[in-house]
């Protein structure tokens, strides 16, 4: 079975730090994707990575930035974290091909203070 | 662009009670379905999928079939239990158009009372 594993379930923050989330996949899988989830808004794509050192703004990229070095690893980085930045942070894997399910980790509860 | 709309929520029924939930879409390509479910405080998991017109993704009691002519993937199960209670996402993926992104619903929470 696939396994994706966020670094934290749950990580409390204060405004203006740099915070990163941190995420790996054990299946060898080329894509590798960060979502937001907030109530009544679903899931946003916040960035996304087809390969190492390759990156791809999602929908809502304002505020983050990502680093793939290892094809496993996907980090996403919030710059200088601010209160509306709370939220539950989701990372996900894929194979490549259109017919590929994405994998989802467990998410990050992220609180900023 | 690529869309996918579900039955608004939430959705409360009994125990052993049949379960439908609506799922359109629209894609310019030829998309693959999927419906994912999430537990409280869980991230999403594959429930199942259908990559081509006509076929049916089922899991755990759950089923859906790919109707290329409503474009639709409506999610059924024939006796819910307490335990299904979740929110559960469809999605889709257009190769040709957006590559391996999904374009998920807006969810439909699901609760099961005994």
């Amino acid at each position: 079975d696939v396994k994706v594993t966020q670094s934290s379930r749950y990580l409390v923050k204060r405004t203006g730090e740099k915070v990163f989330l941190e995420c790996v996949q054990d299946m060898d899988h080329e894509n590798m994707f960060w979502y937001r989830q907030d109530p009544g808004l679903g899931l946003r794509l916040i960035y996304f990575s087809y390969d190492v050192k390759m990156k791809e703004k999602g929908d809502i990229p304002e505020g983050y930035s990502v680093s793939r070095e290892k094809k496993e690893r996907f980090s996403l980085i919030l710059e200088s974290a601010s209160t509306n930045q709370t939220s539950m942070y989701l990372c996900a894997s894929s194979g490549t091909g259109g017919n590929q399910p994405q994998h989802f980790g467990d998410g990050t509860r992220l609180s900023i203070l | 662009g690529d869309s996918v709309t579900q039955m608004e929520g939430p959705v409360t029924l009994s125990e052993e009670a049949f379960l439908t939930i609506n799922c359109t879409y629209t894609a310019t390509g030829y998309p693959s379905l999927f419906w994912y479910v999430q537990y409280p405080g869980e991230g999403l998991q594959l429930l199942l999928k259908a990559t081509k017109a006509d076929d049916k993704g089922s899991n755990k009691g759950f089923e859906a079939t790919y109707r290329k002519e409503t474009t639709s993937f409506h999610l059924e199960k024939g006796s819910v239990q307490v335990s299904d209670s979740a929110v559960y996402f469809c999605a889709l993926s257009d190769w040709g158009t957006s590559g391996s992104r999904l374009t998920f619903g807006e969810g439909t929470q699901l609760t099961v009372n005994p």
